[in-house]
C-alpha cells in the first residue's frame, strides 16, 4: 500500500458544482494531516489543516477518519479559480519517542472548473 | 517576511556537471526538506533534515548529497548531473510539535534541466 494514495482524476466539473477528494494513508501513527493546493508551476501552499473532529472553511471541509485511515475534502460551489491540483499530506513519525517527522505528499489531483 | 528562498529559479547543465541549489528558511523551523516534482509523478522526498546537523535519506537519494549548515541553510547538491535529473525542486520547512508538524511552506522551486 502506497503511503499516501489520492484518487488519480483529473476532476472536470462545471462551475457550481459540489466536488469531493479522497485521500488514505499507511502509517497508523501519523498525527497531522493537510490539504495543499498547487497551481500550475507553482509551489504548493496549505489550503487547510485536517482535524479529528472535521473542519470548515467558508466552501471547503476536511474530515478525517483514523480508523480507516482516510481523509477526504469537499469543496461546495466551486469556483473557476478553484482549478489546481489538490494534494494529501501526512507526516510520517520516523523516530517513535523522538520529536522528529517528515511530510509525505499524495501525488495529487487535478482539478479543473469549467464555466 | 521571506519564509523559504530558494536560489537559482532557473538552470541548465550538461550532464556531468555539478551544481549546488541553496535554500534558506527565516521561521526558526528545525525540519526542512528537498522533494523533486515530475509529471505524474508528485512530490517526491529526495532528503530531509529533522534538525540542524542530522539528515535521512527520503524516497529518491540517489545521485544527491546535501548539508544542513546551519538551522536557517539546507543545500542540496548533484556531484555528476544525469537527464533524469530534470525536475523542478522544491525546498520546504516545517516544525514538530510533539503532537503532529506544523504546516510545510515552500520556495518557490528551481526549474532544472539537464541536457
Amino acid at each position: 500500500r502506497k503511503e499516501v494514495e489520492q484518487d488519480p482524476g483529473p476532476f472536470n466539473v462545471p462551475e457550481g458544482a459540489t466536488v469531493a477528494f479522497n485521500c488514505t494513508y499507511s502509517n497508523s501513527a501519523s498525527q497531522s494531516f493537510f490539504w495543499y493546493r498547487q497551481d500550475c508551476r507553482k509551489e504548493p501552499k496549505l489550503l487547510m489543516s485536517v482535524y479529528s473532529s472535521g473542519n470548515e472553511d467558508g466552501r471547503f471541509t476536511a474530515q478525517l477518519n483514523r480508523a480507516s485511515q482516510y481523509i477526504s475534502l469537499l469543496i461546495r460551489d466551486s469556483k473557476l479559480s478553484d482549478s489546481a491540483t489538490y494534494l494529501c499530506v501526512v507526516n510520517k513519525k520516523v523516530r517513535y519517542g523522538g520529536s522528529q517527522g517528515n511530510l509525505i505528499f499524495g501525488k495529487g489531483t487535478k482539478l479543473s472548473v469549467k464555466p | 517576511n521571506a519564509g523559504v528562498t530558494q536560489t537559482p529559479k532557473f538552470q541548465v547543465l550538461k550532464t556531468g556537471q555539478s551544481m549546488t541549489l541553496q535554500c534558506a528558511q527565516d521561521m526558526n523551523h528545525n525540519s526542512m526538506y528537498w522533494y523533486r516534482q515530475d509529471p505524474g509523478m508528485g512530490l517526491r522526498l529526495i532528503y530531509y533534515s529533522a534538525s540542524e546537523g542530522t539528515t535521512d535519506k527520503g524516497e529518491v537519494p540517489n545521485g544527491y548529497n546535501v548539508s544542513r549548515l546551519n538551522k536557517r541553510e539546507f543545500s542540496l547538491r548533484l556531484e555528476s548531473a544525469a537527464p533524469s535529473q530534470t525536475s523542478v525542486y522544491f525546498c520546504a520547512s516545517s516544525e514538530w510539535l510533539g503532537q503532529g508538524d506544523t504546516e510545510a511552506f515552500f520556495g518557490q522551486g528551481t526549474r532544472l534541466t539537464v541536457v
